[in-house]
């Protein structure tokens, strides 16, 4: 079965550092989200991605926060200078083509950081 | 600010009984409806999607839709030990980009 894969699954980083997290989306999948989870937190949006730009970013997705599509299937988002509160599980999420007015995501497993 | 409300439980009930979940929502304009579940340390897996009121079965899971009272459940029949897990509500609306409540624990004991 089809699926996000997430790399890396675990990120230690002092702060100020520059992290990427890499996601690969479903192939056929047009839509791309990143949102993130601080421990014990609910799930919270930060960005999503359509036609090569941003489609929408929450308050959180500030001037740190930048993604990007290099290629055909990666899908990545940098954080400049990391923070204590930027610790947390990283989820990339994609939505199938035809499914522009649902929404129906698919999580991959996650990449936990951990700013020190 | 659109907020989706969830009791964060833990709902205790015994293997094989009915699990009852809720969830509120604040923006009438809200349009699609979704369930997920989250073991802990895991990503969170679709689990139902619901976009009118009403029921919608898919094997032991139904989901149910009060737009009216902007209110949505899921219900989990002869509930397993393997269903014990946190259940996230998400909801979208225009930007069809789920927001979603903190969650609420369920355990299944045997």
């Amino acid at each position: 079965e089809p699926e996000v894969t997430q790399t890396p699954s675990h990120q230690v980083t002092q702060m100020g550092q520059e992290v990427i997290l890499h996601c690969v989306p479903i192939s056929n999948h047009l839509y791309f989200y990143w949102y993130r989870q601080i421990l014990g937190q609910k799930v919270e949006f930060l960005v999503s991605f359509y036609n090569n730009e941003i489609s929408e970013k929450s308050e959180i997705f500030d001037d740190q926060f930048s993604v990007e599509r290099p290629d055909g299937s990666n899908f990545t988002l940098k954080i400049r200078s990391t923070k204590l509160e930027d610790s947390a599980m990283y989820f990339c999420a994609s939505k199938e083509a035809g499914s522009s007015n649902t929404g129906e995501l698919f999580f991959g497993e996650g990449s936990r950081l951990t700013v020190l | 600010q659109k907020e989706v409300e969830q009791n964060s439980g833990p709902l205790s009930v015994p293997e094989g009984a009915i699990a009852s979940l809720n969830c509120t929502y604040s923006d009438r304009g809200s349009q699609s409806f979704f369930w997920y579940r989250q073991y802990s340390g895991k990503s969170p897996e679709l689990i139902m999607s619901i976009y009118s009121n009403g029921d919608k079965e898919d094997g032991r899971f139904t989901a149910q839709l009060n737009k009216a009272s902007q209110y949505v459940s899921l219900l989990i029949r002869d509930s397993q030990p393997s269903d014990s897990a946190t259940y996230l509500c998400a909801v979208s609306g225009g930007s069809y980009i789920p927001t979603f409540g903190r969650g609420t624990s369920l355990i299944v004991h045997p």
